[in-house]
C-alpha cells in the first residue's frame, strides 16, 4: 500500500521569504513522487517530480524539492515567494509497481506582500 | 510540457439527464487516464483508471453503471454520468500518462451543477 501525508493544511509566509510546504510518504517499493498546484477552479498543473538520480529536484516557477529516504520524506521549497504563488499544493506517490498515484490533501499556500 | 484538454468546462443540468465529459491528450498519445472527483477544499478522489481499449477499473465505492468511462482511443476519454441527481454536482478532473513511472498531466476541471 502507498500513502502520503501532507501535515498542514495551510502554510502562511510573507512574500519574499523562503517557503517549504512539506510531504512524507509510504511506499512498499522505490517511490515516484511528484508536486501539483492547483488554482482556484482550475485543474492541477505539474511542478516537479523524483524518480531517480539526484535528491534534490528542480522543477518550473524556481521551486525545488529534496527526496530524503531516510526521512521518507519531499518537502516542496522555494526561496524567495511570490504572492502569485497563492495556492493550493499537492504532493503524490506512486510506488515503481503500482498504476496509480496517491495524492495528499493538499496544502494552501498564501503568500501576504 | 504536456497538454490535456477537458470539455465542457462547467455544465448545468437537470437532475435525471445524462452528461457526457471529454477529456483528450492534445500532444501526446495517453496509454491511460484518470477521473477523479474533487469536492471544494478537499483533496482529489480517483473514481477510476481506463486504458486505452479495455475496461476501465473503477476504485471502490464509485458506481460504474453510473460513471461510464470509454477510453476509445489514445488521445480520448469520456466520462458520463447517467441520471445525474444533485448529489453528483462536484468538479470532475481528468488526467492522462504516457507509460508507467510518466508524469500525469491533468485537464482544466469540468464544474458540474445538477439542479
Amino acid at each position: 500500500a502507498q500513502s502520503v501525508a501532507q501535515p498542514e493544511d495551510q502554510v502562511n509566509v510573507a512574500e519574499g521569504n523562503p517557503l517549504t510546504v512539506k510531504c512524507t510518504y509510504s511506499v512498499s517499493g522505490n517511490p515516484y513522487l511528484f508536486w501539483y498546484v492547483q488554482y482556484p477552479n482550475r485543474g492541477l498543473q505539474f511542478l516537479l517530480k523524483y524518480i531517480t538520480g539526484d535528491n534534490l529536484v528542480k522543477g518550473s516557477y524556481g521551486f525545488e524539492a529534496e527526496f530524503n529516504k531516510s526521512q521518507t520524506s519531499f518537502h516542496l521549497k522555494k526561496p524567495s515567494a511570490l504572492v502569485s504563488d497563492s495556492a493550493l499544493y499537492f504532493c503524490a506517490v506512486r510506488d515503481t509497481n503500482a498504476g496509480k498515484s496517491t495524492f495528499g490533501d493538499g496544502t494552501t499556500l498564501t503568500v501576504k506582500p | 510540457g504536456a497538454v490535456v484538454s477537458q470539455h465542457p468546462s462547467w455544465v448545468i443540468c437537470k437532475s435525471g439527464t445524462s452528461v457526457k465529459i471529454e477529456c483528450r491528450s492534445l500532444d501526446f498519445q495517453a496509454t491511460t487516464m484518470f477521473w477523479y472527483r474533487q469536492f471544494p477544499k478537499q483533496s482529489l478522489m480517483l473514481m477510476a483508471t481506463s486504458n486505452e481499449g479495455s475496461k476501465a477499473t473503477y476504485e471502490q465505492g464509485v458506481e460504474k453503471d453510473k460513471f461510464l468511462i470509454n477510453h476509445a482511443s489514445l488521445t480520448l476519454s469520456t466520462l458520463t454520468v447517467t441520471s445525474a441527481h444533485p448529489e453528483d454536482s462536484s468538479f470532475y478532473i481528468c488526467s492522462a500518462r504516457l507509460r508507467r513511472g510518466e508524469t500525469q498531466y491533468f485537464g482544466p476541471g469540468t464544474r458540474l451543477l445538477v439542479l
